[in-house]
């Protein structure tokens, strides 16, 4: 799986949009970026996904350049309750060798947010 | 809909000591994971089940860890003697059918060893 690079910390104003970048630039065509988070004590959260096309849900946004060597986690209004641990995650779809579906995460960004 | 089931939540044992987890996955999901979270890292796959079968458990290490999962539901981790090291939280998650469906997590167990 491609390896995923991420600031590790970002500060947000309360109520302002918090933009998390990761750059993916060893991603294959067929990976997909998973988004992740974790809250304090608490297993991690799924947030969204996306291969090509830019993603929106009820929790986020995803942003993902043309190349898809980047992308960008957009939450449009972040409160307190979205101060965690974010992980942008490159996963293979394919079932067999060394894969299988399998998250891969790394440090994560620290993201704090202020009232 | 439930959630991905663990416990106990919280477990202290000393050196040398043998302690188990349980995870109860999501209903009907057929593919269920363990992971291995150290204070300050991302979460690290430990071993990866489908139905009964074991499909990956490289950086599972065998010597003292051990996993099953019977009859394609419910499964167990243990740790058999525990080391220092092994201090950690343990995750399962659960996902569908199929390797690419969406891996959801349990609230994990937090193993302190003493």
């Amino acid at each position: 799986d491609a390896k995923t690079t991420q600031p590790p910390s970002m500060d947000c104003a309360e109520g302002r949009a918090a933009n998390l970048p990761c750059n993916h630039s060893t991603i294959s065509g067929n990976e997909y970026v998973y988004w992740y988070r974790q809250i304090h004590s608490q297993g991690p959260q799924y947030i969204i996904h996306g291969l090509k096309n830019n993603e929106t849900n009820e929790m986020a946004s995803l942003i993902i350049t043309e190349d898809r060597k980047s992308s960008t986690l957009i939450l449009p209004h972040a409160t307190l309750r979205d101060t965690a641990v974010y992980y942008c995650i490159v996963r293979s779809p394919n079932a067999g060798g060394t894969s299988y579906g399998k998250l891969t995460f790394g440090q994560g960004t620290i993201l704090t947010v202020h009232p | 809909e439930a959630g991905v089931a663990q416990s106990p939540r919280y477990k202290i044992i000393e050196k040398r000591q043998s302690v188990a987890f349980w995870c109860n996955p999501i209903s009907g999901h057929a593919t269920l994971y363990w992971y291995q979270q150290i204070l300050g890292q991302g979460p690290k796959l430990l071993i990866q089940f489908q139905n009964n079968g074991v499909v990956d458990d490289s950086q599972l290490p065998k010597d003292r860890f051990s996993a099953e999962r019977l009859k394609g539901v419910d499964s167990t981790l243990k740790i058999q003697p525990a080391k220092l090291e092994d201090s950690a939280v343990y995750l399962c998650a659960s996902s569908g059918r199929i390797p690419a469906d969406t891996q959801y997590f349990g609230p994990g167990t937090r193993l302190t060893v003493l």
